[in-house]
This record gives C-alpha cells, sequence and structure tokens, in this order.
C-alpha cells in the first residue's frame, strides 16, 4: 500500500534533549512538509522541501531542523532550542500533477514534554 | 502574508441536517484544498478545488477565485462527518492553513 508512515506515535522529550520524528512515504513524491499542531489550533508549516537535497523554512522553523538526503524520507529534529515543543507534528507530501497538487497527510506523532 | 479565515467556528448539527462551512482568503492563491480531520487526528484530502465546482457523494465544494472564497456544502449528515474541517491555500510551494470548522454531528 502506498502512503505516508511516521514514527514514533507518541514522544517524550526531556528538558535539553533533541529528539527526532520520522516520515517515509512510497508514493515517489518530490514535496514533504512537516507542520505543527497544538489544540483547538489550525496548521502551521515549519519546514518544505521541494526536491532531495534542498529545504526551506517555513512560518515557525526556529528550534526545529530536517534533513533531505533521500526522496523517500523527511526527518525532522526538534532541538533543545525549542521552548514549547509539545504538539502534534504532521508530515504530508504532494506530487504536482496536470489536475494540481494534493498533499497526503501522515498519522502524525504526538510530543510531550516530561 | 496570506490569512485564511474560516466560519464558523463550531457547528453542531442534528444527523440529516444540510450545513455550509466557509473559507475566505485574502490574497491570490495557486491551490485551495479542503481537508476532513478525524477524532484521531488524521487528515483527509477532500477536495483539490482552486476553482470551480466539484461534487463527491453528500460533499460538494465551490471556490470563486475572483472573490476569495470557497464553501464545502455537506448534505445529509452523518455522525461519521464530525471531526474539524480546514482549508489550506498555496503559494509558491507554502500552505496555509485556516483555523478550521469543528463539526459535531448528532445522532
Amino acid at each position: 500500500d502506498g502512503g505516508i508512515t511516521q514514527s514514533p506515535k507518541y514522544l517524550f522529550r526531556k528538558e535539553g534533549q533533541n529528539v527526532t520524528l520520522s516520515c517515509e512515504q512510497n508514493l515517489n513524491h518530490d514535496a514533504m512538509y512537516w507542520y505543527r499542531q497544538d489544540p483547538g489550533q489550525g496548521l502551521r508549516l515549519i519546514y518544505y522541501s521541494q526536491i532531495v537535497n534542498d529545504f526551506q523554512k517555513g512560518d515557525i522553523a526556529e528550534g526545529y531542523s530536517v534533513s533531505r538526503e533521500k526522496k523517500e524520507s523527511f526527518p525532522l529534529t526538534v532541538t533543545s532550542a525549542q521552548k514549547n515543543p509539545t504538539a502534534f507534528y504532521l508530515c504530508a507530501s504532494s506530487s504536482r500533477t496536470g489536475y494540481g497538487e494534493t498533499q497526503y497527510f501522515g498519522p502524525g506523532t504526538r510530543l510531550l514534554v516530561l | 502574508g496570506i490569512q485564511v479565515e474560516q466560519s464558523p467556528p463550531d457547528l453542531i448539527l442534528q444527523e440529516g441536517a444540510n450545513s455550509t462551512l466557509r473559507c475566505n482568503f485574502s490574497d491570490s492563491v495557486n491551490n485551495l484544498q479542503w481537508f476532513h480531520q478525524n477524532p484521531w487526528g488524521q487528515l483527509i484530502n477532500l477536495f483539490y478545488i482552486p476553482s470551480g465546482t466539484k461534487q463527491n457523494g453528500r460533499l460538494s465544494a465551490t471556490t470563486v477565485a475572483t472573490e476569495r472564497y470557497s464553501l464545502l456544502y455537506i448534505s445529509s449528515s452523518q455522525t461519521t462527518d464530525s471531526g474539524v474541517y480546514f482549508c489550506a491555500v498555496e503559494r509558491t510551494y507554502k500552505y496555509i492553513f485556516g483555523t478550521g470548522t469543528r463539526l459535531k454531528v448528532l445522532a
């Protein structure tokens, strides 16, 4: 089955610790995205990548880092510089087609700070 | 940057009722999508609709790009329609999401 997988489903972070959230897609999509969702809020763009080895900051990139070494993988690291990391993190991918670009989302990772 | 506003913020319906959700955006966009987020957090794409009208079963959507708004229609609502509905607009690969409409359908 084609789709987007995220792991882990739940993640606990201690103060001062860096943690990495995994996102993998087998849809052969060029573009991948990371969003943050706070309770009762919409999604905010953290980082996006249109092609391997290239990525751009979104609206709330401070305290986060990414890499795009493979087309199918776009891991997100939440660094200790992110002072309020507790949130729901969603990864998405898309491929521009003749009918337009549709984003597909993974199931998400819930990050909690201990 | 582009502002995306959705209304109403909350909506409670009896099963079988119809509803209209609205999305206003402040500038021209390349792409507009509607999503449904279920109670477990999964986002499902409903429509890609930068302009015009589309229908999929009980759901339909219309975007009037020149007037910068989009409407999502839900007919004969079911309890499984409950959740949060988001619209998202895109310019130059950056997606901006609205704050959503939280829908609860009562049996």
